[in-house]
């Protein structure tokens, strides 16, 4: 089967480094996404990854090695508005969008 | 304004009835997507649209109908509701590719008695 692994709930301080990880086990890669969901709110984009490496985009990163399916997103200078749910979605050999149950991000001051 | 808007907002819906949810781009997008959302799980995927015309099934297809009559529409039927599909609800569109970025609706949220 299909499988995208991400932690379920991480803490972070207000003006922190925070690493999100997702480990994926998918019939085929097309591509692999991350989005941004506030509560209560739908996804909005935050990155795209087709090829290994680092791609930055102001204070959010996003990394991917396709040899280990392995992907992180990275938030630096964490701000209160970052808390949100973070999810991660591959496109599998039949092009659909496979989404992990995502990370719920908690700022503290 | 540009975006995707779905309709109803919410909804409480008795087992047994019929229900369709609504869904309008106007981006010119190709693609649409129904997904639902439920605690602890991925967005999950129900049906898609590649193009006018022409559907397809998701992984959770069983239970809802789709049609994709013009380019800007792309509703969602349950043909008789049952409690299971309490969801959330959410609408997609994108343009033509994998690598294209989707786009979402506000959601529906639906409770089934």
């Amino acid at each position: 089967g299909q499988n995208i692994d991400q932690p379920t709930e991480m803490t972070a301080t207000e003006g922190a480094i925070v690493q999100i990880n997702c480990t994926y086990q998918t019939s085929g890669f097309n591509g692999l996404f991350w989005y941004q969901q506030h509560a209560g709110e739908a996804p909005t984009f935050l990155s795209y990854n087709v090829l290994d490496g680092l791609e930055e985009k102001g204070r959010f990163s996003s990394f991917l090695s396709r040899s280990k399916g392995y992907s992180y997103l990275l938030l630096k200078e964490l701000q209160m508005k970052d808390s949100a749910s973070y999810l991660c979605a591959v496109v599998d050999s039949n092009y659909q969008l496979i989404w992990g149950a995502g990370t719920k991000l908690i700022i503290k001051p | 304004i540009a975006g995707i808007t779905q309709a109803p907002t919410s909804q409480i819906l008795a087992a047994g009835r019929r229900m369709t949810l609504r869904c309008t781009q106007d981006m010119r997008h190709n693609a649409m997507y129904w997904y639902r959302q439920d605690l602890g799980l991925g967005l999950r995927l129900i049906h898609y649209s590649n193009t006018a015309g022409t559907t397809g099934k998701g992984e959770v297809p069983d239970g809802y109908s789709v049609s994709r009559a013009n380019t800007d529409d792309f509703p969602l039927t349950l043909a008789s509701a049952v409690p299971s599909q309490t969801s959330v609800y959410f609408c997609a569109s994108s343009d033509s590719g994998s690598s294209n970025e989707q786009f979402f609706g506000p959601g529906t949220r639906l409770t089934v008695l």
